[in-house]
């Protein structure tokens, strides 16, 4: 079954160090999405992605994030600065049509120190 | 906007007991309605689904169903597993392919 694969699994940087978080979602899914989990709490929507462009964004994505698809299969979440708060599982997902149901990567661990 | 509530947990049953996790749902028209499961240490994985009033979604002896009348999407399995024990979240999505949206994720804990 296809898969969304994300790199690496577990992160851990230094406070006010950039990161790139790596995503490949299933090949012929068009739309992207990152998510976040803080330990023990909600799943929450950072960003969606469609057509090689931001389609929606919560009020947690703010100018320290950014995301980008380099090419045609790769999708990357940057946070420039990092804070002791983006300290959480980062969760990629696609979907194809969002009424079939979105499918999950295993989650890149971040841990900023 | 859109929202899910569901029961707080943790949820702790015995092997063979009757499970049923409470969800309800706040959307303008008509969403798609999911659960997901994530297991200690693992990622999200998608349970059951349904797209449309009166669907049931089931897999893995999970059932739910979508209630229009109700706003409601309960989780329910006739007997738990130990195996079974995760974190449970109920979510949605709206037309056009609008972000899931989650509950808060209700923690199961089966014992033998």
């Amino acid at each position: 079954e296809p898969e969304v694969t994300q790199t690496p699994s577990h992160q851990v940087t230094q406070m006010g160090q950039e990161v790139i978080l790596r995503c490949v979602p299933i090949s012929n899914h068009l739309y992207f999405y990152w998510y976040r989990q803080i330990l023990g709490q909600k799943v929450e929507f950072l960003v969606s992605f469609y057509n090689n462009e931001i389609s929606e964004k919560s009020e947690i994505f703010d100018d320290q994030f950014s995301v980008e698809r380099p090419d045609g299969s790769n999708f990357t979440l940057k946070i420039r600065s990092t804070k002791l708060e983006d300290s959480a599982m980062y969760f990629c997902a696609s979907t194809r049509a969002g009424e079939n149901g979105y499918t999950f990567g295993s989650g890149t661990r971040l841990t900023v120190v | 906007g859109n929202s899910v509530t569901q029961m707080e947990g943790p949820v702790t049953l015995s092997e063979e007991a009757f499970l049923t996790i409470n969800c309800t749902y706040t959307a303008t028209g008509y969403p798609s309605l999911f659960w997901y499961v994530q297991y200690p240490g693992e990622g999200l994985q998608l349970l059951l689904k349904a797209t449309k009033a009166d669907d049931k979604g089931s897999n893995k002896g999970f059932e739910a169903t979508y209630r229009k009348e109700t706003t409601s999407f309960h989780l329910e399995k006739g007997s738990v597993q130990v195996s079974d024990s995760a974190v449970y979240f109920c979510a949605l999505s709206g037309s056009g392919n609008t972000p899931l949206v989650f509950g808060k994720g209700t923690r199961l804990s089966v014992i033998a």
